[in-house]
């Protein structure tokens, strides 16, 4: 099964800022998954990635708040624009039913 | 719309007693299901998937459509099975995984 790594693993940023995440993939892969998990809670898919095409977004989020890329089969990005403490959150990537090891982002 | 429940939030039970986790689901096509378990400063793992009826780590599961539940037991439980229980159920048709929908998860104490 595909291995995934993830980067950061953790930051602490300042509201108003945004960051990116990294997402890489030993394989080449069609899709690719990104999921949030708030403090205390489940996991929520954010979007689905497809290489070639725009992102996918599922109820509640929108491109503008978390942009997507798929420049390749085997890497995506995912970005946390103007971050507010209610983006503290846990980001994870997925290829089927792999997942990433998380991101853990702290906003302040 | 999909969804996946485990009313258990907390679950606690001593070393060789048998555990049930919880997990019911509403789904309007054929669901697929599965298991994954977090351990303590692991990445979340996947356990068991219904279509495979297979025991992991002593683990099984069994689909019943009729009461759409999909409950995780182990005969005795070991200190070594405390973790997060997550119940997830697939979106996608036919053989593609990913679109997972996930229950609220379960923490599982195993005391000695």
């Amino acid at each position: 099964s595909a291995v995934i790594s993830q980067k950061p693993s953790r930051d602490i940023c300042q509201r108003g800022t945004s960051l990116t995440i990294q997402c890489q993939v030993d394989s080449q892969v069609t899709m690719m998954f990104w999921y949030r998990q708030q403090p205390g809670q489940s996991l929520t898919l954010i979007a689905t990635a497809n290489q070639g095409s725009e992102a996918t977004y599922e109820s509640g989020f929108v491109i503008d708040k978390f942009p997507i890329s798929r420049p390749n089969l085997t890497f995506s990005t995912l970005t946390v624009s103007n971050m507010s403490p209610e983006d503290s959150s846990i980001y994870l990537c997925s290829v089927g039913l792999v997942f990433g090891p998380g991101t853990r982002l702290l906003v302040l | 719309a999909q969804r996946v429940t485990q009313p258990e939030k907390l679950l606690s039970v001593f070393k060789g007693a048998p555990v049930e986790l919880k997990c019911n689901y509403s789904y309007s096509g054929s669901p697929e299901l599965f298991w994954y378990v977090q351990y303590s400063r692991q990445r979340l793992q996947l356990l068991l998937r219904h279509i495979s009826r297979e025991s992991i780590k002593g683990f099984t599961a069994d689909l019943n459509k009729g009461e759409t539940s999909f409950h995780l037991k182990k005969p005795f439980a070991q200190e070594e099975d405390s973790a997060m229980y997550y119940c997830a159920l697939n979106s996608f048709g036919g053989t593609s995984y990913g679109k997972l929908t996930f229950g609220q998860g379960t923490i599982l104490t195993v005391h000695p």
